[in-house]
């Protein structure tokens, strides 16, 4: 089937360590989405990518980075230089047309140890 | 950063019960508004997409409505049974920039 498969489901950041978030499609979508979810907050666009090799800063982008280097997969890394990392992040993917719906993955909490 | 708001922030309703809730967003360069229902422990799922003023959809017992011109769409859910339950995400796409996510509305419906 079809889908956007996100991992690890949950994650453990140290004190000024980076971390990554994998995010995989197979739905041959050309833009893929980066969001943060805070509690009782809607979805934080962090970063996206509406192709191969070119990426644009959301919202929220500092102390985070993103590649796109497949169409297939955008992971995000989480930098030392967010200071307020703990949340839950979700990926999403889309054709690259305002009708069309986003597709998400099932996320990933992220929590400092 | 535009500005989408939904209300209410939850709601809990008996089964059989009918509900609305509403979402506003900005009314300049509009393209689109999406609303997603996410349930506890699953990703959220595109309801509808909608474009046009005075747009409705409809999916089973849930259906939405559109005005542009005031900038808001309501979402009703006809006879809520308790798998309804979820939270309701509104989403306006405006010209220049992605999607903005309202904050959603929790919707609780008890058998």
């Amino acid at each position: 089937d079809g889908g956007i498969t996100q991992s690890p489901k949950y994650l453990f950041r140290k004190e000024g360590q980076n971390v990554t978030l994998s995010c995989e499609q197979n739905l041959n979508h050309d833009a893929m989405y980066w969001y943060r979810q805070d509690p009782g907050q809607g979805l934080r666009l962090i970063y996206y990518s509406q192709i191969v090799n070119d990426f644009q800063k959301g919202d929220i982008a500092e102390g985070y980075s993103v590649s796109r280097e497949k169409k297939e997969s955008f992971p995000l890394t989480v930098t030392s230089a967010q200071k307020n990392p703990t949340a839950f992040y979700l990926c999403a993917s889309s054709m690259s047309v305002p009708k069309k719906p986003q597709h998400f993955g099932d996320g990933t909490r992220l929590s400092i140890l | 950063i535009l500005n989408v708001e939904q209300s209410p922030q939850s709601l809990h309703v008996q089964e059989g019960d009918s509900t609305n809730f509403t979402c506003s967003f900005p009314s300049s360069n509009f393209y689109a508004l999406h609303w997603y229902r996410w349930e506890t422990a699953k990703s959220p799922e595109a309801l509808f997409v909608m474009t046009l003023n005075g747009d409705e959809k409809k999916k089973g017992q849930i259906s939405a409505t559109l005005n542009t011109k005031e900038g808001y769409s309501y979402l009703y859910i006809k006879g809520s049974q308790p798998e309804d339950s979820a939270t309701y995400l509104c989403a306006s796409h405006n010209a220049g920039n992605m999607l903005t996510f309202g904050g959603g509305t929790r919707l609780m419906v008890k058998p």
